[in-house]
């Protein structure tokens, strides 16, 4: 079966960094792109980032450019998303999630892990 | 930049009853990208509808999803009790990979 479990949340003081992890089982990772998205506490998804099934290629939205960045080691079946300069906004639950196609990007997330709580605050 | 806005935000429907959640997209979109995803609180989301009419492996056939252009719609045909829950759409051909606001359905 596939799973996704993320880690690596918790409460981050403004301007601080953290790193997620999120540690993938039950497919070949190395093949499918992988996306990070959050949901601030009431609110609705919003996409953070995509990577490539390689990694060569990644994509990030306007609001965390130049302040996370997207990897994975496919050799540790392993996502990440190191998170810098975090604002009080970036508060949410993180979620990874898996894209349904080999090796497309432009594909819909079939699996999504159970998400992980980052606080930003003083 | 695209946009997603889904209507109604709320619908408040009692079990039984069809439910039909719209996604209206600020430009003209391929239907082969856009996805319809199920949440219920404290989860995470779920595939619910890919390619705007292919419903998800182990989806109901209650469930189904049409449209095109700038307007695509979610159906749910006779609700369970399991099917209230907030309903977001998503455009997936490319970035950023937009999400609408969201259409909770709760029980009237």
């Amino acid at each position: 079966d596939v799973q996704l479990v993320e880690s690596g949340g918790g409460l981050v003081q403004p301007g601080g960094s953290l790193r997620l992890s999120c540690a993938a089982s039950g497919f070949t990772f190395s093949s499918y792109p992988m996306t990070w998205v959050r949901q601030a506490p009431g609110k609705g998804l919003e996409w953070v980032s995509s990577v490539s099934g390689p990694g060569g290629t990644t994509h990030n939205a306007d609001s965390v450019k130049g302040r996370f960045t997207i990897s994975r080691d496919n050799s540790k079946n392993t996502l990440y998303l190191q998170m810098s300069s975090l604002r009080a906004d970036d508060t949410a639950v993180y979620y990874c999630a898996k894209h349904d196609i080999r090796q497309q990007l432009a594909s819909p997330f079939d699996y999504w892990g159970q998400g992980t709580l980052v606080t930003v605050s003083p | 930049e695209l946009v997603l806005t889904q209507s109604p935000g709320t619908l408040s429907l009692s079990p039984g009853e069809s439910a039909t959640v719209s996604c209206r997209a600020t430009h003209s979109v391929s239907g082969s990208y856009l996805a319809w995803y199920q949440q219920k609180p404290g989860q995470a989301p779920r595939l619910l509808i890919y390619g705007a009419a292919y419903r998800a492996t182990a989806i109901p056939d209650r469930f189904s999803g049409s449209g095109s252009g700038t307007d695509f719609s979610l159906t749910i045909n006779g609700l369970e009790p399991e099917d209230f829950a907030v309903y977001y759409c998503q455009y997936y051909e490319n970035s950023p990979l937009t999400f609408g606001g969201g259409t909770k359905v709760e029980i009237k």
